[in-house]
């Protein structure tokens, strides 16, 4: 079965810092895993994602993302910090073959703060 | 252009009464998906329409949970006999292509509708 584990609850940093959220995921078949952003009271925002392309990824508002295959891992950063990144992100792998291909499956969420 | 809209935006029901939300998706989006989110929890998947034919419902949690999506676009998730369980925010998704063809597609949430049973 396919998972995501998302290793850090809750990250703080201070504004202008560089950000590392970690997932690891957990896939037989080569995995389309996503970055999803949910901001308060809005709904989740693609941040990039991953299609056996470039390992690594660029995404919106200067964050990136590698894809390690040998450390089935595809951890999310971002160098330098801003407030308004403030808000929950959740690594995502949809499922790549049977019945439910295409689904979804959410880690637990990392929530960020920034600290001005 | 317009994104996925969802009514009502919150939801508060006594236990045992019955409730329907709403999802519009992007305009001509052949896939839907509803999701539940538990408070602190990442969004888990209930069931999903391709076109007006629902195809998976394998994440429904109970027989109280129907879903319909009857002319391929809007699409309302009931939940009957509402439980405190039931207390969640309540996400649907929308995509351009079929699921199964599409396992890289991006999903286009919607902003959820926060259900609470007391």
């Amino acid at each position: 079965a396919q998972s995501v584990t998302q290793l850090d609850s809750h990250v703080s940093v201070s504004e202008g810092t560089p950000v590392l959220l970690r997932c690891n995921y957990s896939s037989s078949y080569s995995p389309s895993l996503f970055w999803y952003v949910q901001h308060p009271n809005k709904g989740l925002q693609l941040l990039l994602k991953y299609t056996s392309a470039a390992t690594l990824v660029k995404g919106i508002n200067g964050f990136e993302a590698e894809f390690k295959k040998s450390e089935t891992s595809f951890h999310l950063t971002k160098p330098s910090a801003h407030m308004s990144d403030a808000a929950e992100y959740f690594c995502v792998v949809s499922v790549n073959y049977g019945g439910s291909q295409g689904n979804l499956i959410f880690g637990k969420g990392t929530k960020l703060s920034v600290k001005p | 252009g317009a994104g996925v809209s969802q009514s009502p935006r919150y939801k508060v029901a006594k236990r045992g009464q019955d409730v329907a939300l709403r999802c519009d998706p992007i305009s001509g989006h052949v896939s839907l998906f509803w999701y539940q989110q538990a408070l602190g929890q990442g969004p888990e998947f209930l069931t999903y329409f391709q076109n007006e034919a629902q195809l998976d419902k394998s994440g429904l949690p109970s027989d109280r949970f129907f879903a319909e999506r009857p002319e391929g676009s809007v699409s309302t998730l009931k939940i009957q006999r509402t439980q405190q369980e039931d207390s969640a925010v309540y996400l649907c998704a929308s995509s351009p292509h079929e699921r199964a063809g599409g396992a890289s597609d991006t999903q286009y949430f919607g902003p959820g509708t926060r259900l609470t049973v007391l």
